[in-house]
């Protein structure tokens, strides 16, 4: 019954390898986002869909991908990973478009350890 | 840009009040988060408060909302060791902004 779910909850992998990681949202939400928490816990949004739709994107590598089948999945897909990837990553889901009015609420997390 | 700001780190005595606070940039924000982050967990919204309110209790939180000075606060009166994790304020104005977190500690 969780609201947002992400898989895997760990991933470890080496560098340059590549990965996804899957987000589902089950609150019939409009947008879904991966955000990414660095060691020093800062969040940053990287990226935000509205309805399969970018809406924001970050200043991140474009070795980040998002993908999104349909309105409740967003999957990030990795490439050629990096040390400096290591980080928690959260995805999270808002009934609209974000912004003003729109809570947000989050996964449980992704730990990815780059080796 | 807009911007949230927050002290890092604050600790309190079991049993004793806590007050975390946050200032925030944007004016437009209408709405005002709380978010607590356990050890190796989640992000769990705690409360919000709207805009035009200035404070908000629900049990043993306290919100409280300074708009003109743009300060948001949020008191956890009798604080319990289960409280300790780290606070995150955010807003949604033109973006939902996270402020740095405040990691609570509380002392036996």
């Amino acid at each position: 019954d969780t609201a947002v779910s992400q898989t895997p909850k760990y991933l470890v992998t080496q560098m340059g390898n590549d990965k996804s990681i899957k987000c589902e949202q089950n609150l019939g939400h409009d947008t879904m986002y991966w955000y990414k928490q660095d060691s020093k816990k800062f969040l940053k949004i990287m990226f935000s869909y509205n309805n399969k739709e970018l809406i924001i994107n970050e200043t991140v590598p474009n070795r980040f991908s998002p993908k999104s089948p349909d309105k409740a999945h967003l999957n990030l897909h990795i490439n050629s990973l990096e040390l400096g990837d290591s980080a928690v990553y959260f995805c999270a889901s808002s009934q609209f478009r974000g912004g003003q009015s729109d809570t947000q609420y989050f996964g449980p997390g992704t730990r990815l350890t780059v080796l | 840009g807009e911007d949230v700001e927050q002290s890092l780190f604050l600790s309190v005595r079991e049993g004793d009040s806590s007050v975390i606070n946050c200032t925030y940039t944007d004016s437009s924000s209408t709405y005002l988060y709380w978010y607590k982050q356990e050890p190796g967990a989640g992000l769990q919204l705690l409360t919000y408060i709207f805009s035009n309110m200035d404070m908000k209790q629900d049990q043993r939180l306290t919100v409280l909302l300074n708009k003109k000075d743009k300060h948001l606060s949020l008191r956890i009166a009798d604080t319990q060791t289960g409280d300790s994790a780290i606070y995150f304020c955010a807003e949604s104005g033109q973006n939902f902004v996270f402020g740095p977190g405040t990691r609570l500690s509380v002392l036996p």
